[in-house]
């Protein structure tokens, strides 16, 4: 079975600083990986997306991830935090070659500080 | 490309009471994903069509929830005999068979009294 584990449930970081948010996943066969960004009362929107292409993947808005196999890891980053950021960060793993549905961490909220 | 909608994007009622939710998809999109999220959890797959054809239910999926597609465009989502632990956002997503990308709609967010 597949899993998402995303480390933290609140992280705050000043603005202009570095962004980084943890997910670590759990799959038996090789995953397709995503991160997903949530502003309040709205629906969710695709930030990037790892489908066993590059390891590291640039989405949009400036953040990036990359996919660790030897860690099972696939954290989010960007360099410099904007106020605009501030939303709630879903990690998710999928099987697309077998029952394509998504399974998705609890969520982790980004807090920017002025 | 419009992107996926869903009505209505609020609904209170109250315990008992049967709600039913619409999706329409992005245009072409041939396969639609229900999923339902909690306060605070990320969200949890209920169902998904390809077409018309109800391919996957979750084991969430209890009796009282249907889901139809009836001509493998716009979907819809029954809750009968609702009940307070039913309260969360229900989000419906769509894609298409040339890409591994879900699109995501506004949601429904469903209160039970």
């Amino acid at each position: 079975a597949q899993s998402v584990t995303q480390l933290g449930s609140h992280v705050s970081v000043s603005e202009g600083a570095l962004v980084l948010l943890r997910c670590n996943y759990s799959s038996s066969v090789p995953p397709y990986l995503f991160w997903y960004v949530q502003y309040p009362n709205q629906g969710l929107q695709l930030l990037l997306k790892y489908t066993s292409a590059a390891t590291l993947v640039k989405g949009i808005n400036g953040f990036e991830a990359e996919f660790k196999k030897s860690e099972t890891s696939f954290h989010l980053t960007k360099p410099s935090a904007h106020m605009s950021d501030a939303a709630e960060y879903f990690c998710a793993v999928s099987d697309l070659n077998r029952d394509d549905k998504i399974i998705f961490g609890k969520g982790t909220r980004l807090h920017i500080l002025p | 490309d419009t992107g996926v909608s869903q009505d209505p994007r609020h609904k209170i009622t109250k315990r008992g009471q049967n709600v039913t939710f619409r999706c329409d998809p992005i245009s072409e999109h041939n396969r639609l994903y229900w999923y339902r999220q909690t306060l605070g959890q990320g969200p949890e797959f209920l169902t998904y069509f390809q077409n018309e054809a109800q391919l996957e239910k979750s084991r969430l999926l209890s009796d009282r929830f249907s889901a139809e597609r009836p001509k493998g465009s716009f979907s819809t989502l029954e809750i009968q005999r609702t009940e307070q632990g039913d309260s969360a956002m229900y989000l419906c997503a769509s894609r298409s068979a040339y890409t591994d990308t879900q699109y995501f709609g506004p949601g429904t967010r469903l209160t039970v009294l």
